[in-house]
Order: structure tokens, then sequence, then C-alpha cells
């Protein structure tokens, strides 16, 4: 079946620092989408991509979709503490209403 | 805050009870979703109702039951539970139909499940 891997696992940066989480699926993608989950909190959708080699920015954030729609990337210039979390792609396979979501990537930024 | 009710937030139960989880949302949208998620693991998809109807289950054991009574409605019956499904459980929706295979997934709070 689809699985969807996140690297790292685990990321603690120094307030300003960049940060980047990779996600890597087995299979080919309709489309990915990226949420962010804070400490004790609920998935929250940040933004979704759906395009072969499709780029987004928000604010800090910059979103990527690989060519091939198997890999993506979220990248964060300058982290803040207010970006603490576990960050997590979820992908969908053509024709399926299904969303699986990655292994997460956690965040902890020190300030 | 989230536009997708969840209740109740906390709730502990032993292994011969039974209860239930409840999800409501006002937003329209016909398709809902429950996952399951462990601590420090990523959301697990459980079940998925598209316009009321079951149409994902993913091999989810038969002590967990959902029901769709309308639209907004989403509950998930408990029922001789074991420790090991003490977990946060996750509603969540969103829009459904060809042209809204994208739509994003709107989450409650959960309900963080203990079985004793």
């Amino acid at each position: 079946g689809q699985q969807v891997m996140q690297i790292p696992q685990y990321q603690h940066v120094q307030e300003g620092e960049d940060f980047t989480t990779y996600c890597n699926s087995s299979t080919t993608l309709s489309n990915i989408q990226w949420y962010k989950q804070r400490p004790g909190g609920h998935p929250v959708f940040l933004i979704q991509l759906v395009k072969s080699g499709e780029v987004k920015k928000q604010k800090r954030l910059t979103f990527q979709f690989g060519e091939a729609k198997k890999n993506s990337s979220l990248h964060i210039t300058a982290t803040q503490t207010t970006d603490v979390g576990t960050y997590f792609c979820a992908g969908r396979g053509s024709g399926t209403y299904k969303y699986i979501f990655g292994t997460g990537t956690r965040l902890k930024v020190l300030a | 805050d989230t536009e997708v009710t969840q209740t109740p937030k906390h709730l502990v139960m032993g292994m011969t009870n039974k209860k239930s989880l409840k999800c409501e949302q006002h937003m329209g949208h016909r398709a809902m979703y429950w996952y399951k998620q462990k601590a420090k693991k990523p959301p697990e998809l459980m079940f998925v109702y598209s316009y009321e109807k079951l149409s994902i289950n993913e091999s989810v054991p038969s002590r967990f039951s959902p029901e769709c009574p309308n639209s907004s409605l989403l509950n998930l019956h408990l029922h001789a539970l074991q420790p090991e499904d003490s977990a946060l459980y996750l509603c969540a929706s969103s829009q459904e139909g060809s042209l809204f295979l994208n739509s994003p997934l709107h989450f409650g709070n959960g309900t963080r499940l203990t079985v004793t």
C-alpha cells in the first residue's frame, strides 16, 4: 500500500535558523497537502500542491512538489518560536479520497 | 478555533463499557472522517463517510462502529475496547464531489480516549 515517509523525524534549531522537512511517497500522488500540529493540538491545513514542480510561498514558508509528484518539501526561513510543532505532509493517490499522512517532522525552536 | 466540534474532550472508559464519540460540523461538508492518532505518530485513517454513506473502512476492528445520522453529524460508537485503543480520536470534514477532490481536511480538537 501507499506509504509516505518524512525526514528528519526531529529537528531542533536555534531561533533564526532555517528548517526543511522532506516528504517521500512510495507511489505517485495526485496532490499533496501540508499540515501543522501544535503540541496538544490538532492538525491545521497549511497549503496544497497539485502540479508537478509546483512551488508555493506563504510568508517564511516555501513548499515544493517534485517533478515526479512523489516527493515534496517544506522550507521555513528564519524560524520563530511560533513555528514549533509537528509538520505532516498528506498525500492522495489518484481516484481516491484517501489521504495518507506522512510520518511527520517535529520541530523545536530554541530561543 | 475549529469549525468541527468534537465531544467529549476527554474520555476514560473500562474495557466492558460502551461509549460514543460525537462530531459536528456546519460548513456544509459532505465528507467526514475518523482518524486515530497515537502519541508522536501521524493520524491514521479509520473511516470515511461520503454523503452519509460509509465509503472507506480501513479494516478497523468491529469494536469501533461509525455512524453518520445526517450530513452534519458523525459518531463513533465504542464497545469492548482494549487498552491499546487509547489514543487521540480526530474527526475531520472536507468538501465532497469531483470538483473538490483537493479539498483540505478540517479537523476537530479531538477526543483523548483512555481505556483502562
